[in-house]
């Protein structure tokens, strides 16, 4: 079994302020790294979809790294609002990609007015 | 263009039922897969199908069955409901795009078994 970590499990930001969160995953095997974006009551919608080391990707005051040899992925959010307000997962995938994803247990991120 | 839709949205079964979920997409995605989340643990990934015809089994296959008779749906049964499969089952469908296997989620299913 696959084991996809993410820390911390949650966190309170000011609003306005920065703040990033960790991904650790299995190195061998690797395929991608998936970023999904969790609001209550909502279904997970896809940031960003990784697959080659050093990749760095961004849309707005969001963006992510990869590290494939180490086996970690960071998210950033610059200049948080109440609207990032949300669990941030992580999902990992090996093989040729279209196996499934195992994911991460997520980072409830909760933006403090 | 609905996505990726759901039915039903929730359900309460007794210990030894059966039923089936349904999980529709019309993004004429070739995979799909069903995931289950329960508290405290990531989606958990039970069965998924890389074409029409075609499944395999995940993480946590016991209990349940699948098919994919249609490009379009992916069905999920539960022959004899468990305690434990009390859960909130996910669908989500992909293809291969500028995104890789970027997953699109339905807006889940919330079973209860008592």
């Amino acid at each position: 079994i696959l084991n996809v970590e993410q820390s911390p499990q949650s966190l309170h930001v000011q609003e306005g302020d920065s703040t990033n969160f960790t991904c650790s995953f299995p190195s061998s095997n690797f395929y991608a790294l998936h970023w999904y974006r969790w609001e209550t009551a909502k279904s997970p919608e896809a940031l960003f979809v990784m697959t080659l080391n050093g990749d760095e990707k961004k849309k707005g005051r969001i963006s992510a790294t990869l590290n494939t040899k180490e086996g970690y992925s960071y998210l950033y959010i610059k200049g948080s609002q109440p609207e990032d307000s949300a669990t941030y997962l992580c999902a990992f995938s090996a093989g040729g990609g279209a196996d499934g994803l195992t994911f991460g247990k997520g980072t409830h991120l909760i933006i403090q007015p | 263009n609905a996505g990726v839709t759901q039915t039903p949205k929730f359900r309460v079964l007794k210990t030894g039922q059966s039923m089936t979920l349904l999980c529709a997409q019309d993004m004429n995605h070739e995979y799909m897969y069903w995931y289950r989340q329960d508290p405290g643990m990531g989606l958990r990934l039970i069965h998924y199908s890389v074409g029409e015809g075609t499944t395999a089994k995940g993480e946590v296959p016991d209990g349940y069955n699948v098919s994919r008779l249609k490009k379009q749906n992916f069905l999920l049964g539960l022959e004899s409901a468990a305690p434990s499969q009390t859960s909130v089952y996910f669908c989500a469908s992909s293809y291969f795009g500028p995104q890789g296997y970027e997953q699109y989620f339905g807006p889940g299913t919330r079973l209860t078994v008592t």
